[in-house]
């Protein structure tokens, strides 16, 4: 069964700190890998994606994910947070042979100060 | 830009009861979704659908759920007898392709007492 762990629970920062989240996943195929937000009383939106491809994948907002095969993560990572960054976020996973479900981790709540 | 909608955004049901939960997917999208969260747990999947029948389904959607495309827009989750413990955060999801992203709705709070 597919799992995926998010190290870091609760992240404090102040803005223009870099920004890394954990991302760890455990699944025997080839995944679609994907990063979502949650801001405070809306719903979830995507950032990111890896199909395939470049391992460095750019989403909105400034983010980028890198895909490292070998340690199954897929870190989040902004080089400059703000304070409009501060969400709960969620990484994911689904199978690319088939299976649609997503499994996500138990999210990482960010909070960036002025 | 197109997005999935929830109806209603808070239900409170008593023990025993019946629940609908209502979702429009994205109109294009042809692959729909559930998920929970229980209040400070992971999002979980329940069930996917696509061509009018459930596609997989967790060990969590068990007798007591169903899911329904009644009229080719709405998407619909019925709980016959809900629990304390079906009290969650309760979102559908739509997707164009099998694996693709998912786009999410803002979720149904519901609350069993």
């Amino acid at each position: 069964a597919q799992s995926v762990s998010q190290h870091n629970h609760h992240v404090i920062l102040s803005e223009a700190a870099s920004l890394e989240l954990g991302c760890n996943y455990s699944y025997g195929g080839t995944v679609n890998l994907f990063w979502y937000v949650q801001y405070p009383g809306q719903h979830l939106q995507l950032l990111l994606k890896y199909f395939s491809g470049d391992p460095l994948v750019k989403g909105i907002k400034g983010f980028e994910a890198e895909f490292i095969k070998s340690k199954f993560s897929f870190n989040l990572r902004k080089p400059s947070v703000q304070w409009s960054d501060t969400a709960e976020y969620f990484c994911a996973v689904n199978g690319a042979g088939g299976g649609n479900k997503l499994t996500f981790g138990t999210g990482t709540q960010l909070k960036v100060e002025l | 830009e197109p997005e999935v909608t929830q109806t209603p955004s808070h239900q409170v049901t008593q023990m025993g009861q019946e629940v609908i939960l209502r979702c429009v997917p994205i109109s294009n999208h042809l692959y729909f979704y559930w998920y929970r969260q229980i209040l400070g747990q992971k999002v979980e999947f329940l069930v996917s659908f696509y061509n009018n029948e459930i596609s997989e389904k967790s060990e969590i959607f068990d007798d007591q759920f169903s899911v329904e495309r009644p009229d080719g827009s709405n998407f619909t989750l019925k709980i016959r007898s809900t629990k304390l413990e079906d009290s969650a955060m309760y979102f559908c999801a739509s997707s164009l392709q099998p694996g693709s992203e998912q786009y999410f709705g803002p979720g149904t709070r519901l609350t069993v007492t």
